[in-house]
């Protein structure tokens, strides 16, 4: 997990509000992700990213948006929070053409 | 329908028993098939992947995968108190867009 760094780790946060979380990463990867992890749904895509130039929605962008600053951080934004976007996220890396994604330890993000 | 089915369990066990874990899935576009295990307060990693069907074996992990059902399985033999995670059944069909089943949590006991 230490390749992978998530900022914060914990966060409380109040309807409407803005938020950013942050990824970083020292594998030397060009893939970046980030998903959701609530209770009973499992892992779910948010955001991916190829290269720094190459930014895809995944199976539940809507509310979230993600920039991609260097090839090491990826950071994701919910604009407004809403209090059914508490949940677990996780960024991930990968190498080009690799089927193993790397993650880091969560960010427990809760809204009220 | 979820693309894919995972029982979240809770699955308990006592040591040495054979642990047999299991996914479904709709989509037989998906070629992929990985096992991630994830301990508490931690990021998933990846535990084992193949392609196609067939099985592959990995020191006492075994995946197997039933294209045909659309059904894969991880068997843990030699259960381990260690083994205790939630093991997450994972997907792909395009490139790095993979689909996760829900996590069946498990417990060995000593």
């Amino acid at each position: 997990d230490a390749d992978v760094t998530q900022t914060p780790r914990n966060r409380i946060t109040k309807t409407g509000k803005r938020i950013m979380l942050e990824c970083s990463q020292t594998k030397g990867h060009d893939r970046m992700y980030w998903y959701r992890q609530d209770p009973g749904l499992g892992l779910r895509l948010i955001y991916y990213s190829f290269d720094v130039k190459d930014i895809n929605k995944g199976e539940i962008s809507d509310g979230y948006s993600v920039s991609r600053q260097a090839q090491a951080k990826f950071s994701l934004s919910l604009e407004s929070a809403i209090p059914n976007q508490t949940a677990l996220y996780f960024c991930a890396t990968s190498e080009s053409d690799s089927y193993e994604q790397y993650f880091g330890p969560g960010t427990r993000l809760t809204v009220t | 329908q979820k693309e894919v089915e995972q029982d979240p369990g809770p699955l308990s066990v006592p040591e040495g028993a054979i642990v047999s874990l299991n996914c479904t899935y709709s989509n037989s576009a998906f070629q992929y098939f990985m096992w991630y295990r994830q301990y508490s307060r931690k990021g998933p990693e990846l535990l084992m992947y193949t392609y196609s069907s067939g099985n592959k074996e990995d020191g006492r992990f075994t995946a197997q995968v039933d294209k045909s059902s659309k059904y894969i399985s991880l068997f843990i033999r030699d259960s381990q108190p260690s083994d205790s995670a939630t093991y997450l059944c994972a997907m792909e069909y395009n490139n790095n867009d993979m689909r996760f089943g829900a996590g069946t949590r498990l417990t060995v006991k000593p």
